[in-house]
């Protein structure tokens, strides 16, 4: 049975850092794009970065909102992933979830999340 | 950046009917369209992808279709377990990114 198990998250105050953490099982972790995606309270998803798999390089692309503050990294020997957060404002407000990506087509091509954690709430404030 | 939208906002329907849930994209998308579901509490689930396969467990009274910029989920006979919020995602190769729609949330009426 596939799982991802988040962790990590609770209250901060603005400017501090948090780094989430993403347990997964159930599948050859290495083999898999891994997804952060967020949700504020209320409102819709929004992504928040993904990891490649060592094979297309192991490299992280980030969403504007986040990029340059945020840092997603992986360990394959753990099946761990990770969501470093630096300088946090209020904004970073949510529920943050950890996916597992779907990748399709002959040049292959992250398109989907199919596996989602129950995520971890973190909260930015004073 | 690719902005989706999808309508209606608010759909009302009773079990049974059938639902026509609607995303439109700013800019051709090609087929790299997906369908979530999420229910109060829980996570949000892939439906479809590649705009129209069904993901593992799927069932098969929901359907997708579309490409380029327009797109539409499709339930065929409402079920009480489909009462939920519906979102669309799309993927761009340049620069990367993944954006969703702001959702429909599908009713009892």
């Amino acid at each position: 049975e596939v799982q991802l198990v988040e962790s990590g998250g609770g209250l901060v105050q603005p400017g501090r850092s948090l780094r989430l953490s993403c347990t997964v099982s159930g599948f050859t972790f290495g083999d898999y794009v891994m997804i952060w995606f967020r949700q504020a309270p209320g409102k819709g998803l929004e992504w928040v970065g993904f990891i490649r798999s060592r094979a297309y390089g192991g490299t992280s692309e980030y969403a504007a909102s986040v990029k340059g503050r945020f840092t997603i990294s992986r360990d394959d020997s753990k099946s761990i992933a990770y969501l470093q957060m630096n300088s946090l404002t209020t904004e970073d407000t949510a529920l943050y979830y950890c996916t597992r990506g779907v990748v399709s087509g002959v040049t292959p091509t992250l398109v989907a999340a199919d596996y989602w954690g129950q995520g971890t709430l973190v909260t930015v404030s004073s | 950046e690719i902005v989706l939208t999808q309508s209606p906002a608010t759909l009302s329907l009773s079990p049974g009917e059938r639902a026509t849930l609607s995303c439109r994209a700013s800019q051709s998308v090609s087929s790299f369209l997906a369908w979530y579901q999420q229910k109060p509490g829980q996570a949000p689930r892939l439906l479809i992808y590649d705009a129209s396969s069904r993901a593992t467990g799927t069932p098969a009274r929901f359907s997708g279709s579309g490409s380029g910029t327009d797109f539409t989920l499709t339930i065929s006979s409402l079920e009480p377990e489909d009462f939920a919020v519906y979102y669309c995602q799309q993927r761009s190769s340049w620069p990367p990114s993944i954006t969703f729609g702001q959702g429909t949330r599908l009713e009892i009426k």
